[in-house]
């Protein structure tokens, strides 16, 4: 059974950082592309970065770009989001995605002071 | 970047009717669309993919039709567990973007 597993969410203040976090399993990790999603409350779906199989290729919505960075370890199968320089904007749930036919639960990141 | 637009925005429809929404995109897309539905508190859930192509374990209920530009997602005999929100996303080309959504209420 495919398990996408998000951590790292939490309260941060306006130009702080975040790591996120995704684990995954059920599947082989390294033959797959995969992508982070967020939503603002009460808003719709934003696609945010992804990252090809063997992390040579890596994709931002321009919003991001600069600020946060896409990773992943084959060897551990996980995904990351280094989120850089925070701002109100960023406050969302982030989902990890595979493929778009598998998703996490999602961690709740808010930038507040 | 490719704008996806859906309607209606919202939508208020009777138990056991047919809906219908649409997704248009800026650019020719040709069939890389996929249709998502979202309950409050819940991570989307893949309904079709490839404009037209249901998803394992989805009710053949849904269907997906179109392909370039226009694409539709119809809804036959609603069922209360079918009120959600609904979008469309293409990843035809970076950015993927999504549509803003259609939220399907009972009426």
């Amino acid at each position: 059974e495919v398990q996408l597993v998000e951590s790292g969410g939490g309260l941060v203040q306006p130009g702080g950082s975040l790591r996120l976090s995704c684990a995954a399993s059920g599947f082989t990790f390294s033959s797959h592309w995969m992508t982070w999603v967020r939503q603002a409350p009460g808003k719709g779906l934003e696609w945010v970065a992804n990252i090809k199989e063997d992390g040579s290729e890596k994709y931002y919505v321009d919003s991001v770009k600069g600020r946060f960075t896409v990773s992943r370890d084959n060897a551990k199968n996980s995904l990351y989001l280094q989120m850089n320089s925070l701002r109100g904007e960023d406050t969302a749930v982030y989902y990890c995605v595979r493929s778009y036919s598998y998703w996490g639960q999602g961690t709740l990141v808010t930038v507040s002071s | 970047d490719i704008q996806m637009t859906q309607s209606p925005s919202s939508l208020s429809a009777f138990v056991g009717d047919r809906v219908t929404i649409t997704c248009r995109a800026s650019q020719g897309i040709s069939n890389y669309l996929i249709w998502f539905q979202q309950k409050p508190g819940r991570a989307p859930k893949p309904l079709i993919s490839g404009a037209s192509s249901l998803e394992s374990g989805v009710p053949s209920k849904f269907s997906g039709s179109g392909s370039g530009t226009d694409f539709t997602l119809t809804i036959s005999s609603l069922q209360p567990e079918d009120f959600a929100t609904y979008y469309c996303q293409q990843y035809y080309s970076h950015p993927i973007t999504f549509g803003q959504g259609t939220r399907l209420e009972i009426k």
